[in-house]
């Protein structure tokens, strides 16, 4: 059971233009919210997070949107940059500070020069 | 320089073989984690330890064995009984403890093939 999914293999974005990954979860105990950049043979780099008590956060050029009764988040990215070119995963926590994260299965973005 | 280090970044092993792979960290992390990544799949926790001499499974932790000696170090046994070895695998940690935030950080991987 997928208690968080992104729907969305892939993506292909115009470098410049925004980009936007999803993200919806099953799980209603899931208070916090992180998303993750990863490259090839590489480990995961935490990229930004959102506790349920907000809708938003920003920082530079992501902001994370939330929107609880639907139980979806999804992450803005702008200007799109090539180095932005990765896999982008979405995790999820019953409340700050419980340490067991669960993963989306992760979108492929590739940014078009 | 702080961070996870994690070795060997390519390990082949021949099947029926147990294989221990090492995950260090000098961040003063009190929890540490190991995950599974397969090709088109998220991570999947296989153990997690929140502080030294203890660690629970995780989702999928038949067939891998984990020690917690010392707060830096929290070595992964993929043992023979687990069925489906090769895999890329990742070790995180964080601060650990209510109230100290979610974000683990991942150290760089070790791709696991058996032949």
């Amino acid at each position: 059971d997928q208690q968080v999914k992104q729907n969305s293999p892939s993506l292909s974005v115009q470098e410049g233009r925004i980009s936007i990954l999803n993200c919806d979860y099953t799980n209603s105990m899931f208070d916090y919210f992180l998303w993750y950049k990863k490259y090839p043979a590489e480990g995961p780099t935490f990229l930004i997070s959102i506790s349920s008590i907000k809708d938003k956060n920003e920082d530079g050029r992501f902001t994370v949107f939330l929107n609880k009764s639907a139980k979806h988040l999804s992450l803005h990215i702008v200007p799109s940059q090539p180095g932005d070119s990765a896999v982008y995963f979405c995790a999820a926590s019953p409340h700050f500070g419980n340490e067991k994260l669960t993963f989306g299965t992760g979108t492929r973005l590739t940014i078009i020069p | 320089d702080g961070g996870i280090t994690q070795s060997p970044k390519y390990l082949f092993r021949k099947e029926g073989q147990n294989v221990t792979l090492s995950c260090e960290q000098n961040l003063n992390h009190d929890a540490m984690y190991w995950y599974r990544q397969d090709p088109g799949q998220g991570l999947r926790l296989i153990y997690y330890s929140q502080i030294v001499n203890d660690f629970q499974k995780g989702d999928i932790a038949e067939g891998y064995s984990v020690s917690r000696e010392k707060k830096e170090s929290f070595p992964l046994t993929v043992t023979s009984a687990q069925k489906n070895p090769t895999a890329f695998y990742l070790c995180a940690s964080s601060l650990g403890g209510s109230g100290k935030g979610n974000e683990q950080f991942f150290g760089p991987g070790t791709r696991l093939t058996v032949l």
